[in-house]
């Protein structure tokens, strides 16, 4: 059974810094990987998808690695803002499109102004 | 997003009554998914459609039933309410080849049982 791991739970930085949020699985054998945020109340924004033959993408100030034979991604968040605070989510694909996904617990973020 | 509705978005009701959730989507997408999020346990997965009357379950089915009559149209059915299903549940779709497409939620429904 595919399990997801988030570490840290919480992070708590000063606006401007640079920081990594890591994630682990169990399985290797995933079809994606996809990082989402979630603000309180909402629901979950897609924020970047990796695919499996793939070890980076980038979107603005974010960027996510895949290392799929050791099981681990990191989501690397530049020049922080106040507005990125949110839970941040590692989700992965193991099976088709029919599977769902499996996800982390979150790390929830805090941006001090 | 991707012009997905959940309704309702907020409800309280009793323990044994019956409680249906509708997902309602836009996009034409094939695959549709329940998940439910808890303290300590993220989402989970209740159960999934491939495709109008294509349902399966998911890790976490056991008091759920599901049905998709239309392409649209995504039901999560509580058939008799406990306590346990106190969540926030979340609708998701998926439109075209799985490996390079992310998935789309809706806002969410909570719910709580009394």
């Amino acid at each position: 059974k595919q399990e997801v791991t988030q570490i840290p739970a919480a992070l708590s930085v000063p606006e401007g810094e640079n920081l990594v949020l890591n994630c682990s699985f169990t399985d290797s054998a995933i079809y994606n990987l996809q990082w989402f945020r979630q603000d309180p109340g909402k629901g979950l924004t897609s924020l970047l998808l990796i695919q499996s033959s793939q070890r980076e993408q980038t979107s603005g100030r974010l960027n996510a690695s895949l290392d799929k034979s050791s099981g681990r991604s990191t989501l690397y968040i530049a020049a922080s803002q106040p507005g990125d605070s949110a839970t941040y989510l590692c989700a992965v694909l193991t099976g088709g499109g029919a599977d769902g996904l499996t996800f982390g617990k979150g790390t929830h973020l805090i941006i001090q102004p | 997003d991707a012009g997905i509705t959940q309704s309702p978005r907020h409800k309280v009701t009793e323990t044994g009554t019956p409680v249906t959730l509708r997902c309602h989507q836009t996009e034409n997408h094939r695959y549709m998914y329940w998940y439910r999020q808890d303290p300590g346990h993220g989402l989970r997965l209740i159960h999934y459609s491939y495709g109008v009357k294509d349902t399966d379950k998911g890790e976490v089915s056991d008091g759920y039933s599901v049905s998709r009559s239309k392409t649209e149209d995504f039901l999560l059915t509580l058939e008799s309410a406990t306590s346990s299903q106190t969540s926030v549940y979340f609708c998701a779709t998926l439109g075209g080849g799985a490996s390079n497409q992310p998935q789309h939620f809706g806002d969410g429904t909570r719910l709580s049982i009394l």
